[in-house]
């Protein structure tokens, strides 16, 4: 079985800090892994995706994640958090059928 | 056009009431999803359509019937529904079912439903 698990349900980082949001997995297979942001009221929005091409992969708004297979992690970073990343972010993995499996989501909250 | 459109954007109706929620995306995407997301949760899969043929239900109550009438619309048709069916009704799309790498999905920004 396949499954996501996301450390830390909330994360409140300041301005400018850096913002580590974690995430581990467990697949039989190699994974595709993904990291989305949801705001308020929105859908999810793709930041990253890792597909087995480069262990570190950057997105969009400043965001990256380093895929370690010997950790079997896929955490999320961004150097300098800004007011607008507060919002909900979630891990997931895809297996072979292309099911998601997500994980249960980390709440961001930036403060100045 | 990477855009999953969803209408209507808030969704109120009585137990007796059949409504329906509408998804639609122009990207060419043969797979279409409807998820159901409850606050502070993930999104939960209800069903997949690869090639306009049901694929995927997730034991869904039949109060929720999905149908696809073609490549690019997804309707959920809702009858008979309970409070707690109230929530975030989340319509994605992707290249193709399975593949895994070419699944990348794509949400709408959803249907905020609520069951009175």
């Amino acid at each position: 079985a396949q499954s996501v698990t996301q450390l830390g349900s909330h994360v409140s980082v300041s301005e400018g800090a850096l913002v580590l949001l974690r995430c581990n997995y467990s697949s039989s297979v190699p994974p595709y892994l993904f990291w989305y942001v949801q705001y308020p009221n929105q859908g999810l929005q793709l930041l990253l995706k890792y597909t087995s091409a480069a262990t570190l992969v950057k997105g969009i708004n400043g965001f990256e994640a380093e895929f370690k297979k010997s950790e079997t992690s896929f955490h999320l970073t961004k150097p300098s958090a800004h007011m607008s990343d507060a919002a909900e972010y979630f891990c997931a993995l895809t297996d072979s059928w292309g099911k998601f499996q997500f994980g249960a989501g980390t709440q961001v909250v930036v403060t100045p | 056009d990477t855009e999953v459109t969803q209408t209507p954007k808030h969704l109120v109706m009585g137990m007796t009431n059949k409504k329906s929620l509408k998804c639609e995306q122009h990207m060419g995407h043969r797979a279409m999803y409807w998820y159901k997301q409850k606050a502070k949760k993930p999104p939960e899969l209800m069903f997949v359509y690869s090639y306009e043929k049901l694929s995927i239900n997730e034991s869904v109550p039949s109060r929720f019937s999905p149908e696809c009438p073609n490549s690019s619309l997804l309707n959920l048709h809702l009858h008979a529904l309970q409070p707690e069916d109230s929530a975030l009704y989340l319509c994605a799309s992707s290249q193709e079912e399975g593949l895994a790498g070419y699944n990348e999905q794509f949400f709408g920004p959803g249907t905020r439903l609520t069951v009175l």
